[in-house]
C-alpha cells in the first residue's frame, strides 16, 4: 500500500525566507508526482508535475525535485511571500493503481509579513 | 470553460435526502476524477472516468454513492439517503490524455456538502 507523508505538518516563516517542504512515499513504483496548493475554502491548484524519469521541475520561485529510488520529493520556495500562505499537498500516481492519485496530508505554510 | 467547474458550490441537506453534484471538466479532457476531502483528513479517491466509462470506481464508499458521465463531458455524483458522515468537500478533476497517467490533473473548486 502506498503511503505518502509530508513533513512538517505546519510551518511558519518570515517573509523573504527560502524554504523546503518534504514529501516521502513508500512505493517507488510511481508514474509521476504532483505538487498542489490549496487555499482555505478552495480547490487544489496544480503547481508542478514531475514524471518518474525526471529529476526536477521549476516554475518561477518554485522548484520541485524527485528522487524516485529513495521515495522522496522536495518543494523549494524561494523568497517566500505572504501570498504563498496555503496548504501544500503532494500526490503520487502509482504504477499499480492506474489513474488514482495518493495524497499526503499536506503542509500548512504561513508566511508572515 | 477555462477550468473545471463544479456545482453547487455549497449544499446543505437533511439527513436521508438525495443529492446530486455536478462537474463540468475542462473542454477536451477525456479523463475525469472525483475525490472527497473530509474535515481534517486527506483527499480520498472515489471514481475515475475515461470517456463515459468508469474503469475504476473502487473508491466509492458505499452503494449509496454513484456517478455517471454523459457525452464524454459532464459528470454527476449522486449520494442517496445522505448521512452525516457524508459531509465533506467533493472535488472533481480532469486531465487531457486517454490514459491519464502522464498528465497534469486540474481540480475544480469543490462542492461543499453539509448533511444536517
Amino acid at each position: 500500500k502506498q503511503e505518502v507523508t509530508q513533513i512538517p505538518a505546519a510551518l511558519s516563516v518570515p517573509e523573504g525566507e527560502n524554504l523546503v517542504l518534504n514529501c516521502s512515499f513508500t512505493d517507488s513504483a510511481i508514474y509521476n508526482l504532483q505538487w498542489f496548493r490549496q487555499d482555505p475554502g478552495k480547490g487544489l491548484t496544480s503547481l508542478l508535475l514531475i514524471q518518474s524519469s525526471q529529476r526536477e521541475q521549476t516554475s518561477g520561485r518554485l522548484n520541485a525535485s524527485l528522487d524516485k529510488s529513495s521515495g522522496r520529493s522536495t518543494l523549494y520556495i524561494a523568497a517566500s511571500q505572504p501570498g504563498d500562505s496555503a496548504t501544500y499537498l503532494c500526490a503520487v500516481r502509482r504504477e499499480t493503481s492506474g489513474s488514482r492519485l495518493t495524497f499526503g496530508e499536506g503542509t500548512q505554510l504561513t508566511v508572515n509579513p | 470553460g477555462a477550468g473545471v467547474s463544479q456545482s453547487p458550490s455549497n449544499k446543505v441537506t437533511e439527513k436521508g435526502k438525495d443529492v446530486e453534484l455536478r462537474c463540468d471538466p475542462i473542454s477536451g479532457h477525456t479523463a475525469l476524477y472525483w475525490y472527497r476531502q473530509s474535515l481534517g483528513q486527506g483527499l480520498e479517491f472515489l471514481i475515475y472516468f475515461q470517456g463515459n466509462s468508469a474503469p475504476d470506481k473502487s473508491g466509492l464508499p458505499s452503494d449509496r454513492f454513484s456517478a455517471e458521465r454523459t457525452g464524454g463531458s459532464v459528470s454527476t455524483l449522486t449520494i442517496q439517503r445522505t448521512q452525516q458522515e457524508d459531509s465533506a468537500v467533493y472535488l472533481c478533476a480532469s486531465s487531457v490524455s486517454m490514459d491519464g497517467i502522464g498528465n497534469t490533473i486540474y481540480f475544480g473548486e469543490g462542492s461543499w456538502l453539509t448533511v444536517v
